[in-house]
């Protein structure tokens, strides 16, 4: 059990354009799930934090406006990079916890962001 | 706030033997976990064992073994019989229990790992 499920897995896309990336537990019911960023080599940096039914909790220094997170439903995350540039090409991977913070997070296989 | 230090960029190991993986940690809760994730190539984050600050005995999880010293604060992750599938990036990550930090994992920068045959 425990599986997170991220698409697409890639996508290059031009810059000015949005790209939604979305994150799924796939066998357990997720009340929490967290968005990271992460530089080829580098650690993983949390970007935002979402619960199911509300708004999703930035960590500072990250654009509400330029990652939108969306989390609809037990199952589903949404993030959505709005008006892409090139300085937005990173891998982004999101985790899953069935009941908030304190469970083991489970994390997706992550999406590779290309902006040309 | 909380702070990870993993020292070892990098680590070479031969296979079927042990390795150590150092992982520091600082933080001023009482309650805190601490986790270490395997990144292989591919990118996915795998969990690997987890250890609560709280627990007195330390975490093992088949080959992997948390060597956990509260007071030196330090977390250091042992794998046994090394295999050639172990080649991978170890994050070693702290979850904080409390206050702003709860839930939010803190990662460590990293050490990759490579296994010689």
């Amino acid at each position: 059990g425990a599986v997170v499920s991220q698409h697409p897995s890639r996508v290059i896309c031009k810059s000015g354009t949005s790209v939604k990336i979305e994150c799924r537990s796939l066998d357990f019911q997720a009340t929490t799930m967290f968005w990271y960023r992460q530089f080829p080599k580098k650690s993983l940096m949390l970007m935002a934090t979402s619960n199911e039914g509300s708004k999703a909790t930035y960590e500072q220094g990250v654009e509400k406006d330029k990652f939108l997170i969306n989390h609809a439903s037990l199952t589903l995350s949404t993030l959505t990079v709005t008006s892409a540039h090139p300085e937005d090409s990173s891998f982004y991977i999101c985790s899953a916890s069935r009941s908030g913070g304190l469970e083991t997070q489970y994390f997706g296989p992550g999406t590779r962001l290309l902006v040309l | 706030a909380q702070k990870i230090t993993q020292t070892q960029p990098g680590m070479f190991v031969q296979e079927k033997e042990a390795v150590t993986l150092d992982c520091t940690y600082d933080t001023s809760d009482q309650s805190y976990g601490l986790f270490w994730y395997k990144q292989p190539s591919s990118g996915e984050m795998i969990f690997l064992i987890y250890q609560g600050s709280y627990d007195e005995q330390n975490a093992t999880e088949g080959r992997y073994s948390l060597n956990f010293q509260k007071a030196r604060k330090s977390a250091n992750l042992v794998i046994s019989a090394s295999q050639l599938g172990d080649s991978a990036m170890y994050f070693c990550a702290m979850r904080g229990d409390i206050g702003t930090s709860y839930g939010k994992l803190t990662f460590g920068q990293g050490t990759i790992l490579t296994v010689h045959p």
